[in-house]
């Protein structure tokens, strides 16, 4: 079935440095991708999403880009803050199948 | 209303009762979701509801479980005979059609003890 596989966490990093959190999906079809963020005491919000292969998408300074070639959907931002300290949850969902299916979530702490 | 709203925010309850939690989806919303976000085990899905189709239950945990959707808007999660390992935050999400994202509410914190 289609699985979403994230690196797990925490991730703790110090204030300007670059940032990676791997994600990486199995899917039968050509799925829509999506990076959701859980900021602490707040529901989830998506971060942003991507529908089609070589689409990048892109929000507050986060960037993924849609690899079907490597299955794979990677968040990144050159410069973290401490107000990025949050869970990040890569999720896909395919055209067929109306509902998302989430990854476990990257705990990230951004140290000042 | 301006977003998903869910009820009660938390609830504490005995192992062996019957809950139930309450989502409001975004007015027009046609597809309502629910899911459960356990402690290391991220978001897992529960049952869809799209418009007057059947809904998904293929994630319902066990028979305890069921919901229901009336009128096409509000939905309310039951859970019977509760058990430890239902603690959990309920999420309820709705959705305009396929193409968009989810608009989460903030959840139901439910303690079995």
């Amino acid at each position: 079935g289609n699985s979403v596989t994230q690196m797990e966490g925490p991730v703790t990093l110090s204030e300007e440095a670059f940032l990676t959190i791997n994600c990486t999906y199995t899917a039968t079809g050509y799925p829509s991708l999506f990076w959701y963020v859980q900021y602490p005491g707040e529901g989830l919000q998506l971060l942003l999403k991507a529908t089609k292969a070589d689409d990048k998408g892109s929000n507050k300074g986060f960037e993924a880009t849609y690899r079907k070639e490597t299955t794979s959907f990677h968040l990144e931002k050159g410069s973290v803050q401490v107000s990025d300290s949050a869970v990040y949850f890569c999720a896909l969902r395919e055209n067929r199948d109306d509902k998302i299916i989430f990854g476990k979530g990257t705990r990230l702490h951004i140290l000042p | 209303g301006a977003g998903v709203s869910q009820s009660p925010s938390n609830k504490v309850t005995e192992k062996g009762k019957d809950v139930e939690l309450r989502c409001d989806p975004i007015s027009g919303h046609t597809a309502l979701y629910w899911y459960r976000q356990s402690l290391g085990q991220g978001l897992e899905f529960l049952i869809y509801f799209q418009g007057n189709s059947a809904p998904d239950k293929s994630g319902l945990p066990s028979d305890r479980f069921s919901a229901e959707r009336t009128g096409g808007s509000v939905s309310t999660l039951t859970i019977q005979r509760t058990q430890q390992e239902d603690s959990a935050v309920y999420l309820c999400a709705s959705s305009r059609d396929n193409n968009y994202g989810y608009t989460f509410g903030s959840g139901t914190r439910l303690t079995v003890v």
